[in-house]
């Protein structure tokens, strides 16, 4: 059961030109998201995050977006630049309580190529 | 700061066997996950460690265990390697409420 679908497996854009991601969840009882990066050879890092009592959270060049009624988050990096390259995954913590941030139900991840 | 470590990078064993795979938390860090990765997948979580004790686990059967030692360091164990068993697996490490996890580089285990 793929609770957190990402139903691209790659994204392909031009350096400077808008990123979006798409991620849909299925468990209506997640109430928070994070966006994870990895590029080869390397664990995945932290990039973003939003609360379900949100529906936008920014950091720099990242955004994040959460529909709740449609069950949909979207990540845009604006602009796009090749060190972007890397595999995104979304994720949702299992549960609640302050360890629930570590047991992570991810998403299959969005290959991202950013053209120079 | 040193970062979370894992141990080896690679290894390869054949079905039946069993490994050892460790992990070393980032300082200040007294929880520990553990996920496996398989090819053009997500990360899929295993079980979690905190304060010694299995704190979670996901959907993987009791041949899949591990331990975490008071240093806050950690190993994961997998008796009876089956071929689906090969992966990358990665430990990620962090403070209780903490919601950023910090993972290491993880162990590509690959049975044949």
């Amino acid at each position: 059961d793929q609770q957190v679908k990402q139903n691209s497996p790659s994204l392909s854009v031009q350096e400077g030109r808008i990123s979006i991601l798409n991620c849909d969840y299925t468990n209506s009882m997640f109430d928070y998201f994070l966006w994870y990066k990895k590029y080869p050879a390397e664990g995945p890092t932290f990039l973003i995050s939003i609360s379900s009592i949100k529906d936008k959270n920014e950091d720099g060049r990242f955004t994040v977006f959460l529909n709740k009624s449609a069950k949909h988050l979207s990540l845009h990096i604006v602009p796009s630049q090749p060190g972007d390259s890397a595999v995104y995954f979304c994720a949702a913590p299992k549960g609640a309580g302050g360890t629930s941030y570590g047991k992570l139900t991810f998403g299959q991840g969005t290959i991202l190529t950013v053209h120079p | 700061e040193t970062g979370v470590t894992q141990s080896p990078t690679h290894l390869i064993k054949t079905r039946g066997q069993q490994v050892t795979l460790r992990c070393s938390s980032q300082s200040g860090h007294n929880t520990v996950s553990w996920y496996q990765q398989a090819l053009g997948q997500g990360p899929q979580f295993i079980f979690q460690y905190y304060r010694e004790e299995e704190n979670g686990r996901g959907n993987f059967p009791p041949r899949f265990s591990g331990l975490q030692f008071p240093n806050y360091s950690s190993e994961l164990n997998v008796n009876a390697l089956e071929l689906d068993d090969s992966a990358l697996y990665l430990c990620a490490s962090s403070a209780v409420g903490g919601e950023t996890q910090y993972f290491g580089p993880g162990t590509r285990l690959l049975v044949l």
